[in-house]
């Protein structure tokens, strides 16, 4: 069956842009997670959604970063005014549910800031 | 605070010699482990997972971990290493809290496995 997509696969934008990044669960999967990649840095939370539940946003790392869920399907993550520091994969994942373990991770967006 | 320790940036091992690459946790509770490996230009990829019983669990393409929890490691292991075993690999731990279940990773290893 389909995996986790993730779009655009590369974003370049300029510095006090906002950008959108798309993820796409695996159908059936209620759990939804954000992470970034960044070189040197590995790999950080951001933010969880668990079907109607109001999402974790725990590990956003400022309030220039926004995360939706529509349907309990697709969510977008939302960078506000960009700066050099976002540059970073962002890694979108999805499980069954909160009680089912493994996580599913699509392949990323590749976020360059210039 | 939960966190997670790959104390090795790289781990380089000639193919048909076993590999281990290292794993150390600390979190409050019960610890649910995970490897997962990352290849170049590919999303994660789950390998295994401890969730409880056997200590030592089976994962994907021969590999197997060993869970220990007086030295509170979970170091990833292969009897015999493949040029195409050469990847990223990521150890995590699960915590829960109020609303949900994100895994906390160690910053990577690579495996460099040589002909």
């Amino acid at each position: 069956g389909a995996g986790v997509s993730q779009s655009p696969s590369n974003k370049v934008t300029e510095k006090g842009k906002d950008v959108e990044l798309r993820c796409d669960p695996i159908s059936g999967h209620t759990a939804l997670y954000w992470y970034r990649q960044s070189l040197g840095q590995g790999l950080e939370f951001l933010i969880y959604f668990q079907g109607n539940s109001a999402p974790d946003k725990s590990g956003l790392p400022s309030d220039r970063f926004s995360a939706e869920r529509t349907g309990g399907s697709v969510s977008t993550l939302t960078i506000q005014r960009t700066q050099q520091e976002d540059s970073a994969v962002y890694l979108c994942a999805s499980s069954r549910d909160r009680g089912a373990y493994e996580q599913y991770f699509g392949p990323g967006t590749r976020l360059t800031v210039t | 605070a939960q966190s997670v320790a790959q104390p090795e940036d790289q781990v380089n091992v000639a193919e048909g010699n076993p590999l281990t690459v290292k794993c150390t946790y600390s979190v409050s509770g019960n610890p649910y482990l995970f490897w997962y490996v990352q290849y170049p230009n590919r999303g994660l990829q789950f390998l295994l997972k401890y969730i409880t019983g056997d200590n030592l669990v089976k994962g994907s393409y021969g590999f197997e971990a060993e869970f220990n929890k007086s030295q509170t490691s979970f170091h990833l292991k292969k009897p015999s290493a493949l040029v195409s075993d050469s990847a990223l690999y990521f150890c995590a731990v699960r915590v829960s809290n109020q609303a949900g279940t994100a895994l906390i990773f160690g910053k990577g290893t690579t495996l460099s496995v040589s002909s």
